[in-house]
């Protein structure tokens, strides 16, 4: 079956650092990637997507690449700020759309001034 | 995209009790989900909510325990029962939408604590 594999966290950084979150998944066919977000207390938010290969998903500064020879959509940043501070979900779904979302475990990311 | 509310937004109740949480949609939607989050944990899907017919459940979760109406499509329920605190979790709903049908949009979540 799908499935999801994110990097461990949690993750500090110190504001300005860059940012990387590993992704790599497992799926037949080809599947749609995304990123989603969790600030503290809230819901899920879709910060970037990407439906095929060599696709580049962008967002508040935040970018992932389809790669679909490595199976990976790792989340970059180039410079993180405090506001950042949340918890990433790499999720993906089926190529035919309109089917539930298969997540990774989150990465918690902390930025301090 | 879609705007999705949910009821109630957190809730403390007794074991044994019930609990049942709405969520509304802005639009029509087609596609309909229902995940919980336990804490410091991703997301589980716990059942695809279908507007006229029965809600397709996932390996581990039943009607009798997670029973789930869809009356039409822009509104569904979840309803938690015979809770105990292993069900103290957050619970959310979430729809397809956009151009493509393939994004998906999730409501605020109900934090739900068992005691």
């Amino acid at each position: 079956g799908n499935s999801v594999t994110q990097m461990e966290g949690p993750v500090t950084l110190s504001e300005e650092a860059f940012l990387t979150i590993n992704c790599t998944y497992t799926a037949t066919g080809y599947p749609s990637l995304f990123w989603y977000v969790q600030y503290p207390g809230e819901g899920l938010q879709l910060l970037l997507k990407a439906t095929k290969a060599d696709d580049k998903g962008s967002n508040k500064g935040f970018e992932a690449t389809y790669r679909k020879e490595t199976t990976s959509f790792h989340l970059e940043k180039g410079s993180v700020q405090v506001s950042d501070s949340a918890v990433y979900f790499c999720a993906l779904s089926s190529y035919s759309g309109n089917t539930p979302l298969v997540f990774g475990k989150g990465t918690r990311l902390s930025v301090i001034a | 995209s879609a705007v999705i509310s949910q009821k109630p937004s957190r809730d403390i109740c007794q074991r044994g009790t019930s609990l049942t949480i709405q969520c509304q949609v802005d639009s029509q939607v087609t596609m309909m989900f229902w995940y919980r989050q336990q804490p410091g944990q991703s997301l589980t899907l716990i059942a695809t909510a279908n507007q006229g017919s029965e809600a397709t459940y996932e390996s581990g979760f039943v009607i009798d325990k997670f029973p789930i109406s869809r009356p039409n499509l822009t509104f569904s329920t979840l309803t938690v029962s015979n809770m105990s605190p292993e069900d103290s979790s957050i619970y959310l709903c979430s729809v397809v939408a956009g151009k493509a049908s393939y994004e998906q949009y999730f409501g605020p979540g109900t934090r739900l604590t068992v005691t």
